[in-house]
């Protein structure tokens, strides 16, 4: 079965730091992909940043990039020059090959601190 | 640059009733999903819908709960006697291309949170 870890449920990070959040995914399939979406307190998913199983580069999307590390079936986000409007839930998300539905981890709640 | 829409933002009902959850889905998409997200938990997959029928559906999209397509914009949600255990926020997302498609970015409406009473 597919099963998305993350293992921080909360992180405080100093403004203008680098942070990374952690995501660790379980699945048998060759063929998946990989999200991750930003939830403002104001409610909406924002899509981030996304990784193919089979992208032999790192995504990455201006300030955001994918620590993609196939064998040990980790995908961690990297958010470089932290800001203050960076303050959000994170979550990791994956679709497998076989169907069009994305799973979602438990979240990462981000506090960036002036 | 376009965006998947929902209506109301917010809905409160007492339980027993139906509730629809209408979306407006990105328009050249041909995938559309639900989803929920009870306060302070992750997001869960509810159904996926293609070809005007369910394609996919979990174990919590069960007899009480009904998709539709009704016209050719909008995408609705329509749980038939609310339970108390159904507030939470209901996410609609699209998808230009399924699985063949590449990465296959599923776009999500703002939600509509639903609070039964």
């Amino acid at each position: 079965a597919q099963k998305i870890t993350q293992t921080q449920p909360g992180m405080f990070v100093q403004e203008k730091e680098a942070v990374t959040l952690d995501c660790t995914y379980d699945t048998s399939d060759q063929s998946y992909g990989l999200f991750w979406y930003k939830q403002p307190s104001s409610g909406e998913m924002i899509f981030l940043i996304y990784q193919g199983s089979y992208d032999e580069q790192n995504a990455t999307e201006g300030r955001y990039s994918l620590n993609f590390q196939k064998a040990r079936k980790s995908a961690n986000l990297v958010i470089s020059a932290s800001q203050l409007g960076d303050s959000a839930m994170y979550f990791c998300a994956m679709r497998d090959g076989r169907d069009d539905k994305i799973i979602f981890g438990k979240g990462t709640r981000l506090h960036i601190l002036p | 640059e376009p965006e998947v829409t929902q209506t109301p933002s917010h809905q409160v009902t007492q339980m027993g009733q139906e509730v629809i959850l209408r979306c407006v889905p990105i328009s050249n998409h041909l995938y559309f999903y639900w989803y929920r997200q009870i306060l302070g938990q992750k997001v869960e997959f509810l159904v996926s819908f293609y070809n005007n029928e369910i394609s996919e559906k979990s174990e919590i999209f069960d007899d009480q709960f009904s998709v539709e397509r009704p016209d050719g914009s909008n995408f609705t949600l329509k749980i038939r006697s609310t339970k108390l255990e159904d507030s939470a926020m209901y996410f609609c997302a699209s998808s230009e291309l399924g699985l063949a498609g590449g990465d296959n970015e599923q776009f999500f409406g703002p939600g509509t949170r639903l609070t039964v009473l």
